[in-house]
């Protein structure tokens, strides 16, 4: 069975900060995709990042970017320059092939003025 | 073609009745996906369609709740005899399915359908 684990529930940290939100994740496959999806309050999921697992670099977007640690199933998202607008709640997510994402149980960020 | 969309927004329903939920899928998209929120909570998976074809179909899905996608385009969600329980945001997502396009795993994600059941 696979599992996303995000051990932070709330984060909070101040604009133009930087903020690094966790995640790790358990499957026996060796070929599947993690994602980070941002959901705004009251407004739909939207995805952020993409890491496909035999990459060995790690994804980046903007001000976004990933620590893909894939021995220790680790991936964590890093907002650098954070703004008011990524005030969100963040899921990681795991999927193998075209199959169900595994969502993780999400973090609420919130950038503060 | 903006993205997915679902319709109703907001359904509330008294227990017992029945509802149905429509999703209509990016263009040209073959795969499509039912999730189930709970407040604070991830999506957890309930079924999915690649064009018309039902492929995966969640323990969560009891017999009270059927999915279609009769022509591999938009699909629908019925949940019959609603609980309490059902109360929950209900999200359709799209993805391409195609290797292709180089995104092909990639979900995208409609508003959903809030249903409240009293």
């Amino acid at each position: 069975a696979q599992t996303v684990t995000q051990s932070q529930p709330e984060m909070s940290v101040q604009e133009a900060e930087t903020v690094t939100l966790s995640c790790t994740y358990d499957t026996s496959e060796s070929n599947y995709y993690l994602f980070w999806y941002k959901q705004p309050p009251s407004r739909q999921m939207i995805l952020v990042i993409r890491q496909e697992a035999y990459k060995q670099q790690n994804a980046t977007e903007n001000r976004f970017s990933v620590n893909f640690q894939k021995a220790a199933k680790s991936f964590s998202l890093k907002i650098s320059d954070s703004q008011l607008g990524d005030t969100a709640m963040y899921f990681c997510a795991l999927i193998q092939g075209a199959q169900k994402l595994v969502f993780g149980q999400g973090t609420r960020l919130t950038i503060n003025p | 073609d903006t993205g997915v969309s679902q319709d109703p927004r907001h359904k509330i329903t008294k227990r017992g009745q029945n509802v149905t939920f429509r999703c209509d899928p990016i263009s040209e998209h073959n795969r499509l996906y039912w999730y189930r929120q709970t407040l604070g909570q991830g999506p957890e998976f309930l079924t999915y369609f690649q064009n018309e074809a039902q492929l995966e179909k969640s323990r969560l899905l009891s017999d009270r709740f059927s999915a279609e996608r009769p022509k591999g385009s938009f699909s629908t969600l019925e949940i019959q005899r609603t609980e309490q329980g059902d109360s929950a945001m209900y999200l359709c997502a799209s993805s391409s399915g195609s290797v292709l396009a180089g995104a092909a795993y990639e979900q995208y994600f409609g508003p959903g359908t809030r249903l409240t059941v009293t």
